[in-house]
């Protein structure tokens, strides 16, 4: 399809295990940005790509997360050693070029459901 | 954490009446957003305000970016069935802020 797709769409895994989450962005973005949205809140801003390169990590919790888009196109949120805290939303979206107050839109994934027990 | 009050939280409104929501901040940004979130999706952008004073419309959405630059609200007139889900604020200067949301329920 022509939107982001992100993969699984629900992932239940153990405390203590590690996960991977996929993005896989609108061909062409070069912008790429992860949210963790928990019930009942907003989307929580993590770690923002340009690139190859993540140009703003503020966001990451803690040294458990962790992202890669080694070819600027689809990026993996690693999280290790998994707490029963992480479970959550995590959204991904895309734009063509970075946000930073311009006239870009960005657009949204549906989201990995993660639930640690 | 976010930096952003989003109300009111929760509305229950009748079909055909007019919503107002708004958002307030104790920081300043450069651009106001507004999205809506159906069940199972990703949130889709609604209104996106660059300037201070600024009011824009998409069809019966209107949103305003607050003079301050510290707010903005928006209004949904003659609301329809469609309309339910949760409505967030997003204020972006270095990165994104979002709102906690007001989640709308239209009745029929």
């Amino acid at each position: 399809g022509a939107g982001v797709s992100q993969t699984p769409s629900n992932k239940v895994t153990e405390k203590g295990k590690y996960v991977e989450l996929r993005c896989d962005p609108i061909s062409g973005h070069t912008a790429l940005y992860w949210y963790r949205q928990s019930l009942g809140q907003g989307p929580e801003f993590l770690i923002y790509f340009q690139g190859t390169g993540a140009a703003d990590d503020s966001g990451l919790p803690n040294d458990r997360f962790f992202a890669v888009r080694p070819e600027g196109s689809v990026s993996t949120l690693k999280i290790q050693r998994t707490e029963r805290g992480d479970s959550a939303v995590y959204l991904c979206a895309s734009s063509l070029i970075p946000l930073a107050g311009g006239q870009e839109t960005q657009y949204f994934g549906p989201g990995t459901r993660l639930l640690v027990l | 954490g976010q930096q952003l009050n989003q109300s009111p939280q929760s509305m229950f409104i009748q079909e055909g009446e007019d919503v107002s929501m708004n958002c307030t901040s104790s920081s300043i940004f450069n651009t106001w957003l507004w999205y809506k979130q159906d069940p199972g999706e990703g949130p889709v952008l609604l209104i996106a305000l660059y300037k201070a004073g600024e009011l824009t419309s998409n069809g019966r959405l209107t949103a305003q970016f607050g003079i301050t630059r510290k707010d903005s609200f928006l209004n949904i007139s003659a609301s329809i069935p469609s309309d339910v889900g949760i409505y967030f604020c997003a204020g972006l200067d270095n990165d994104m802020r979002f709102g906690a949301g007001t989640r709308l329920t239209v009745k029929p």
